[in-house]
């Protein structure tokens, strides 16, 4: 089955810098990898999502890259704001919904 | 926007009780799943539903069943609860993909459960 490594398990970035969050796959099946973002108290939330036939997505201060060669995706957020503080899951998934997390990046951004 | 709806925010339950979480969603998705969060392992599946009155096992569904007799509804069972099944508990739903297109999943805000 499918597995997901995530690194860093815990980033601090100075506000206004960014940051980057790496994640590895194992099932080159895999087509689907969603970026989510979980702030205290609240279920995951999906902020980027990027198919296995794109190499790059950007939104805003947001972007993912994905290469499928060596199965590996990273998200980078630019110009980090303490609203950006949370915990982030990368994901890999096949067609048909099924997902695989990473275990996770806190990331705090201090003003 | 899309509504999942756990029943309970926060559960405390006793060893060996029989415990329901129940989860409902209002887009009308196909596909329901339930995920257990523990630190440092992030989400991990433990039964998902295509459709109604079908279950299929995740990654860890030792201890759980599931039951979905209506389409907007997914219910977790702990047949008989113990300690090392308190965690987070979170419920998802999407709308089924196809070869060319992922559906992604909406979480709601989770259950804390305690098994005391």
């Amino acid at each position: 089955g499918e597995n997901v490594e995530q690194h860093p398990s815990t980033l601090s970035v100075q506000e206004g810098d960014s940051a980057v969050i790496k994640c590895t796959y194992s099932d080159s099946a895999s087509n689907y990898f969603p970026w989510y973002k979980q702030e205290l108290g609240k279920g995951p939330q999906l902020i980027i999502d990027i198919r296995s036939n794109v190499g790059e997505k950007k939104d805003q201060r947001i972007a993912v890259t994905l290469n499928k060669t060596a199965k590996h995706f990273s998200l980078h957020i630019t110009e980090t704001q303490p609203e950006d503080s949370a915990v982030y899951f990368c994901a890999a998934g096949d067609s048909w919904g099924k997902l695989q997390f990473g275990a996770g990046t806190q990331v705090v951004v201090t003003p | 926007d899309v509504k999942v709806t756990q029943s309970s925010r926060y559960l405390v339950k006793r060893t060996g009780e029989k415990v329901f979480l129940e989860c409902v969603q209002d887009m009308d998705h196909e596909n329901m799943f339930w995920y257990r969060q523990d630190p440092g392992l992030g989400l991990r599946l433990i039964y998902f539903s295509y459709d109604v009155k079908m279950k299929e096992k995740g990654d860890i569904p030792e201890g759980y069943s599931v039951s979905r007799e209506k389409k907007e509804r997914f219910s977790l069972i702990l047949e008989s609860a113990s300690t090392n099944q308190t965690s987070m508990y979170l419920c998802a739903s999407s709308y089924e993909g196809t070869e060319y297109s992922n559906q992604p999943q909406h979480f709601g805000d989770g259950t804390r459960l305690s098994i005391l």
